[in-house]
C-alpha cells in the first residue's frame, strides 16, 4: 500500500523554527517528484514547495521562499521541510504529497497524499 | 502566477442529484488540469487529471471535462460519501489550486 505519513509539527513561537518530515512507503520513493501543500484554518490548499526526484530542482511558494527549505533522503524514503523564520500565517496543516508520474519535473498533479501534521504559529 | 477561480463557493444538494462543479483558469492550461476531493481529518484525494482522465479506483459517477481556461467537474447522482470539499489544480505553471467548492447536503 501507497503510504506518506507526516511528522513534526507542532506550537512554535514566531520567529522559530520547525523541521517537518514525511515518510513514504509502498512505491520506489526515488523515481517521483514529492510536494508540500498546506492548508490554513478555514482556507483553501495552497501549494508550499517541491523537489524532483535527485534533488536537481526544486520551487517554493512565494509566501515561503527564503524561508523554507524542502530537501529529500532518497536511502530513507523520506521527505523534509525545514521551515525558519516562521509566522503566524504560517499556521496549518502541511501535506506531504507524490506527484502522479515519475520524471524530472516538478509541477504536475498529485496522486497520493498524507493525512497531514498541524504546524501552530502563536506566542 | 495562474489564478483558479471556483464556483459556486457553496452547493446545497440532495443525494441522488446530479452536480456540476466549475473552475475557470486566469490563463490557458492545455488539459493540465486536476480535481481533489477532500474531508476534514483526512488526506486530499485525488479524482481527476488531465482534465478528463478519472484516477485509479475513482468511480466512474466522477467525469472531468473542459480544456484551455474552463473546466467542469461532474457527478453524475451524489452518493453519501461524496459530501466533500473539492478542489481544481493548475499544473500548467507553478501548482495554484482553486479556493474550493463545498458540497453540503440540502
Amino acid at each position: 500500500e501507497v503510504q506518506l505519513v507526516e511528522s513534526g509539527g507542532g506550537l512554535v513561537q514566531p520567529g522559530r523554527s520547525l523541521r517537518l518530515s514525511c515518510a513514504a512507503s509502498g512505491f520506489t520513493f526515488d523515481d517521483y517528484t514529492m510536494n508540500w501543500v498546506r492548508q490554513a484554518p478555514g482556507k483553501g490548499l495552497e501549494w508550499v514547495s517541491g523537489i524532483n526526484w535527485n534533488s536537481g530542482s526544486m520551487g517554493y511558494a512565494d509566501s515561503v521562499r527564503g524561508r523554507f527549505t524542502m530537501s529529500r533522503d532518497n536511502a530513507k524514503n523520506s521527505l523534509y521541510l525545514q521551515m525558519n523564520s516562521l509566522r503566524p500565517e504560517d499556521t496549518a496543516v502541511y501535506y506531504c504529497a507524490k506527484a502522479g508520474t515519475s520524471g524530472i519535473l516538478i509541477i504536475g498533479y498529485m496522486d497520493v497524499w498524507g493525512k497531514g501534521t498541524t504546524v501552530t504559529v502563536s506566542s | 502566477d495562474i489564478v483558479m477561480t471556483q464556483s459556486p463557493a457553496t452547493l446545497s444538494v440532495s443525494p441522488g442529484e446530479r452536480v456540476t462543479l466549475s473552475c475557470r483558469a486566469s490563463q490557458s492550461l492545455g488539459s493540465n488540469l486536476a480535481w481533489y476531493q477532500h474531508k476534514p481529518g483526512q488526506a486530499p484525494r485525488l479524482l481527476i487529471y488531465g482534465a478528463s482522465t478519472r484516477a485509479t479506483g475513482i468511480p466512474a459517477r466522477f467525469s472531468g471535462s473542459g480544456s484551455g481556461t474552463e473546466f467542469t467537474l461532474t457527478i453524475s447522482s451524489l452518493q453519501s460519501e461524496d459530501f466533500a470539499v473539492y478542489y481544481c489544480q493548475q499544473y500548467n505553471g507553478w501548482h495554484t489550486f482553486g479556493g474550493g467548492t463545498k458540497v453540503e447536503i440540502k
